[in-house]
């Protein structure tokens, strides 16, 4: 069955970087993109973009350019989002989603990032 | 961008009634490319339907999606104790996939 396993919670001091990291198991990796999703505290979810896991391309959504980056190592079928200069707001869990265009068709556990001094 | 708005933010009913959620886009999406979602507290959000009515692999048929162009619709038919939960909806027409706010529904 497909599983998306995602890298446990994280606790960073503003500036810092964090890695998350995305497993997927029960399809083969490179038949569908992966979708990058934030969700901010009591919130709701924000579509941060996406990653050809072909041509390793990534798109990122208006507001997630700059300091995100998505990355993968298709050698261990795994996606990374890597968020440098971390900023109090970036407090939220992050999910990556399997990709069938920009639809959300399985989703990892999701990882809370917190961000605190 | 497609911005997607959902009504009513909140719904309050009681085990056995109906829900009807709705989302409203501010352009038409074409392909009746929209889905929605289920989110529990301290989930992941699940997919329910797809394509504005097809239902996704394991989703009862309580679930029913609805609509085209600007206006879709989510109805549960009689609500199981395990429905409430936030929904959302999301178009995927374009390539970037817009989620709306979220509707929560919520035991009267």
């Amino acid at each position: 069955q497909v599983q998306l396993v995602q890298s446990g919670s994280e606790l960073k001091k503003p500036g810092a970087s964090v890695k998350v990291s995305c497993k997927a198991s029960g399809y083969t990796f490179n038949n569908h993109g992966m979708n990058w999703v934030r969700q901010a505290p009591g919130q709701g979810l924000e579509w941060m973009g996406w990653i050809n896991t072909n041509t390793g391309n990534p798109t990122y959504a208006q507001g997630f350019t700059g300091r995100f980056v998505f990355s993968l190592d298709t050698s261990v079928s795994t996606a990374y989002l890597q968020i440098s200069s971390l900023k109090a707001e970036d407090t939220a869990v992050y999910y990556c989603a399997r990709r069938v265009g920009s639809l959300c068709d399985y989703w990892g556990q999701g990882t809370l990032v917190t961000v605190s001094s | 961008e497609i911005v997607l708005t959902q009504s009513p933010g909140t719904l309050s009913l009681s085990p056995g009634e109906r829900a009807t959620l709705s989302c409203r886009a501010s352009q038409s999406v074409s392909g009746s490319y929209l889905a929605w979602y289920q989110q529990k507290p301290g989930q992941a959000p699940r997919l329910l339907i797809y394509g504005a009515s097809s239902r996704a692999t394991g989703i009862p048929d309580r679930f029913s999606g609805s609509g085209s162009g600007t206006d879709s619709t989510l109805t549960i038919s009689r609500l199981e104790p395990e429905d409430f939960a936030v929904y959302y909806c999301q178009q995927y027409a374009s390539s970037t996939g817009t989620f709306g706010q979220g509707t929560k529904v919520e035991i009267k």
